[in-house]
């Protein structure tokens, strides 16, 4: 069963830093890519970030392009966002997502097939 | 950047009626990069439906998927209780990477 338990949330203050853990099991996590998605209260989704399986492709939304960072440990199983000069803006719950992309035939298909409960980040003085 | 409007914002149906959720893009998409997600209150969002008509595994085939270029549709024949919830489409592509529409709500009237 795959399973995807995100930790490391919390309160901080504005300007300050957080780091996120994603802790992946039930999959070959070396073989997918990973995905940071949030959600504010009230609001809808929005992408965060995206790491390819070995590192190589990295991918940031411009609201968070310079301040966060995406990272991975295939020998642990484990995806990280580690979040600087956090703003009011940026408190939301942080889900982590495995991204199913890949081709079949003439077409290649992206979603996100499996997604962690959560972490509540918030952002206040 | 592409964007993706969901229409209605708000949907009141009754348990048993049919709901069509629409994603429009704003500019053509490849239908296998469109996705659908279900979120309940205190949930994580589900994958539905992907590549504009493919059902995720163990989603019931009330639900479907159809579209293209930049008019899609999430389809729920006959509505049961637990579908009540909030509904996404998704987009893959470049600057950003994936986009979501802002939400359609499907409550119960």
């Amino acid at each position: 069963e795959v399973q995807l338990v995100e930790s490391g949330g919390g309160l901080v203050q504005p300007g300050g830093s957080l780091r996120l853990s994603c802790a992946a099991s039930g999959f070959t996590f070396s073989s997918y890519g990973m995905n940071w998605v949030r959600q504010a209260p009230g609001k809808g989704l929005e992408w965060v970030s995206y790491i390819s399986s070995s590192s190589n492709n990295i991918y940031y939304a411009d609201s968070v392009k310079g301040r966060f960072t995406i990272s991975r440990d295939n020998a642990k199983n484990s995806l990280f966002l580690k979040m600087n000069s956090l703003r009011d803006e940026d408190t939301a719950v942080y889900y982590c997502a495995r991204d199913r992309g890949y081709c079949s035939g003439d077409s290649c298909y992206y979603y996100f097939d499996f997604w962690g409960q959560g972490n509540l980040v918030t952002v206040s003085s | 950047e592409i964007v993706l409007t969901q229409s209605p914002g708000t949907l009141s149906l009754s348990p048993g009626e049919r709901a069509a959720l629409s994603c429009r893009a704003s500019q053509s998409i490849s239908n296998s990069y469109l996705s659908w997600y279900q979120q309940k209150p205190g949930q994580a969002p589900r994958l539905l439906i992907y590549g504009a008509s493919s059902r995720a595994t163990g989603i019931p085939d009330r639900f479907s998927g159809s579209g293209s270029g930049t008019d899609f549709t999430l389809t729920i024949r006959r509505l049961e209780p637990e579908d009540f919830a909030v509904y996404y489409c998704q987009r893959y592509g470049s600057s950003p990477m994936y986009t979501f529409g802002q939400g359609t709500k499907l409550e119960i009237k």
